[in-house]
């Protein structure tokens, strides 16, 4: 039972325009969310989280948005710039150690 | 550099030999994982150790045995590896609560 979905396994996007990835949970019990990005060869980099207490986190060109009625997340990302192609995981803790990831999005920015 | 140190970064190794994965971390976390990621899979969590006892252990096959003498440092010893098991290798630590700080990964490839 995957308990992190994140349904799009690739996205292209313009240089300069705002790229959105898409990520639904089914726990209820999760209260802390988190966006990492991985280039090829390389581990996973912690980007930006979010508490369920907030709906929205913003830290530069990425914000992410919370949607706790609908057990929905995003992270958008604008202006979208050629060193944001990567692989976006998104992840979920219900306050335990664990954390559950989504199978991640591909992200291509093109020139 | 991340915190979190990974080596070897690539082995290649016959499926009669063994070999040892090695994790380094000096944040001060007091949980760390090993996780696998195969092509076009998502990210697998295969074991937990917090406070140096493991907590978490997915069904991984025998041939994979964790070990962390203590809270800066966890091992993946490999035996009898099969070619399926070929994978980058990911070690995270985190602190309780929060969200993990990943390595760079060991490429393992299985001839």
């Amino acid at each position: 039972d995957q308990q992190v979905k994140q349904n799009s396994p690739s996205l292209s996007v313009q240089e300069g325009r705002i790229s959105i990835l898409n990520c639904d949970y089914t726990n209820s019990m999760f209260d802390y969310f988190l966006w990492y990005k991985k280039y090829p060869a390389e581990g996973p980099t912690f980007l930006i989280s979010i508490s369920s207490i907030k709906d929205k986190n913003e830290d530069g060109r990425f914000t992410v948005f919370l949607n706790k009625s609908a057990k929905h997340l995003s992270l958008h990302i604008v202006p979208s710039q050629p060193g944001d192609s990567a692989v976006y995981f998104c992840a979920a803790s219900d306050g335990a150690q664990k954390l559950v990831f989504g199978h991640g999005t591909r992200l291509t920015i093109n020139p | 550099e991340t915190g979190v140190t990974q080596t070897p970064r690539h082995l290649v190794m016959g499926m009669t030999n063994k070999k040892s994965l090695k994790c380094e971390q000096h944040l001060g976390h007091n949980a760390m994982y090993w996780y696998k990621q195969s092509a076009k899979k998502p990210l697998e969590l295969m074991f937990v150790y917090s406070l140096e006892e493991r907590v978490e252990n997915n069904s991984v096959p025998s041939r994979f045995s964790p070990e962390c003498p203590n809270s800066s440092h966890l091992f993946l010893h490999l035996h009898t590896l099969q070619p399926e098991d070929s994978a980058l290798y990911l070690c995270a630590s985190s602190r309780t609560g929060q969200g993990y700080t990943f390595g760079s990964g060991t490429r393992l490839t299985v001839v």
